[in-house]
């Protein structure tokens, strides 16, 4: 059973603060990996992607991958009101067919307190 | 505009009746997925398909069918409607080796 974990939160943190983002995968041959944005009662919104082992950064967004370790992480600097909501992770082996297929983590809720 | 549309948004219906959820995508992606979201379970696959006329199980498919005769066109049907089938339904797609992008979902109600 292929599971991908993320603590439920919730995650509070102040405006302006980093927010920290956890996940971690059983699938070894996990070759793609994904942050969701899901505001309530919203569709999932993919926000970062992250192929390679290292740090990925978008604008306030940093995604970190280790698969020695079988872990990714988000993080949010400058945390804002605007990016509470539920962070989802997905984790894809890749290669076609079946492999094309996402698993998710059950999602943290971050609360940012203004 | 492209993108993947779902529809309806919302649906409200009893126990027993068949119940079709549809999906469209402009882009022409060879992948589609259903997902089911429950509290305590997040997002569960429920069938995916990678072209026309290929579907495939998910991990909760029972209860579902899916046909897709066109690219563009994946429809979930329940085909007896029960209680547990209540949930908020997501449609997602991709061209392959990309990120799935999702529709804004149906809220689905079984009574």
């Amino acid at each position: 059973q292929k599971e991908v974990e993320q603590n439920s939160g919730p995650l509070s943190v102040p405006e302006g603060a980093i927010a920290s983002l956890n996940c971690t995968y059983s699938d070894r041959g996990s070759q793609s990996f994904f942050w969701y944005r899901q505001y309530s009662g919203k569709s999932p919104e993919l926000i970062m992607s992250i192929y390679s082992n290292g740090d990925k950064e978008d604008g306030r967004f940093t995604a970190q991958l280790n698969k020695a370790s079988q872990y990714v992480s988000l993080l949010i600097r400058d945390s804002q009101p605007s990016d509470s909501a539920t962070y989802l992770c997905a984790v894809r082996r890749g290669g076609g067919g079946s492999n094309y297929k996402l698993t998710f983590g059950k999602g943290t809720l971050l609360t940012v307190n203004p | 505009d492209a993108g993947i549309t779902q529809s309806p948004r919302y649906k409200i219906t009893e126990t027993g009746r068949q119940v079709t959820l549809m999906c469209h995508q402009t882009w022409s992606h060879s992948y589609m997925f259903w997902y089911r979201q429950d509290l305590g379970h997040g997002l569960r696959l429920i069938y995916y398909s990678a072209a026309a006329d290929i579907t495939d199980k998910g991990e909760v498919p029972d209860g579902y069918v899916v046909s897709r005769s066109k690219t563009e066109n994946f429809p979930l049907t329940l085909e007896s409607a029960t209680r547990s089938q209540t949930s908020v339904y997501f449609c997602a797609s991709t061209g392959g080796n990309q990120p799935q992008h999702f529709g804004d979902g149906t809220r689905l109600s079984i009574l």
